[in-house]
């Protein structure tokens, strides 16, 4: 069975421009996850869906960041425009649904650099 | 709120030796779910195991076990006979109920397995 699909695995940008990141949840997973990695730190969660519901975005910075679910598959998260902090590594995972305490199956994430 | 603590930020353990990789956690909530995670150089992080705060008994995958003490607030991961594939960063995660489902991290333990 496929895993979480990522991609690009890393983008160079310079500040001020936009980037798209691109997630495919394992098969059947019904809740995806953005997470962000920075430098020595674990991830932090950005937004979770619940097949094409935002469900948590409390933590996504709403005046550059968006995100998007359609048709409940698979996922995009952008920034516009990127600054020098946005760089780290974007991680997108998913479960089988959202309830209880719901193994999350991470893919490669995407190393973003911004100069 | 919760919260995962990781004080060891460098392991080093001998091929073929076992490694105890400590962490604790905060929560005032009863239920809860508490994960490790791998995550080699290629960024990826890789689910290991995992012990619900009701388990009787210590959780156990393979080489993996999960030194589970709740009046402690501890889930220690255990890795027996380690190989050099096991050189990667370590975190400890937990969800707790009502918590979104979102996965709390702690810093991290980098661990080197040496010939």
């Amino acid at each position: 069975e496929a895993g979480v699909v990522q991609s690009p695995r890393y983008k160079i940008i310079e500040k001020k421009q936009p980037v798209a990141f691109w997630c495919n949840p394992i098969s059947g997973h019904n809740t995806l996850y953005w997470y962000l990695q920075n430098l020595g730190q674990g991830p932090e969660l950005l937004i979770r869906y619940e097949n094409e519901e935002a469900v948590d975005d409390s933590q996504l910075p709403k005046d550059r960041f968006s995100a998007e679910r359609l048709k409940g598959v698979d996922s995009t998260l952008k920034i516009q425009p990127a600054e020098l902090g946005d760089s780290a590594v974007y991680l997108c995972a998913s479960s089988l649904d959202g309830t209880g305490f719901d193994t999350q199956y991470f893919g490669p994430g995407t190393r973003l650099t911004v100069l | 709120a919760q919260k995962i603590t990781q004080t060891q930020p460098g392991m080093f353990v001998q091929e073929k030796e076992a490694v105890t990789l400590d962490c604790t956690y905060d929560t005032s909530d009863p239920s809860y779910g508490l994960f490790w995670y791998k995550q080699p150089s290629s960024g990826e992080m890789i689910f290991l195991i995992y012990q619900g705060s009701y388990d009787q008994q210590n959780a156990t995958e393979g080489r993996y076990s999960l030194n589970f003490q709740k009046a402690r607030k501890s889930a220690n991961l255990v890795i027996s006979a380690s190989q050099l594939g096991d050189s990667a960063m370590y975190f400890c995660a937990m969800i707790v109920t009502g918590g979104g489902n979102k996965l709390t991290f702690g810093t991290g333990t980098q661990l080197k397995v040496e010939l």
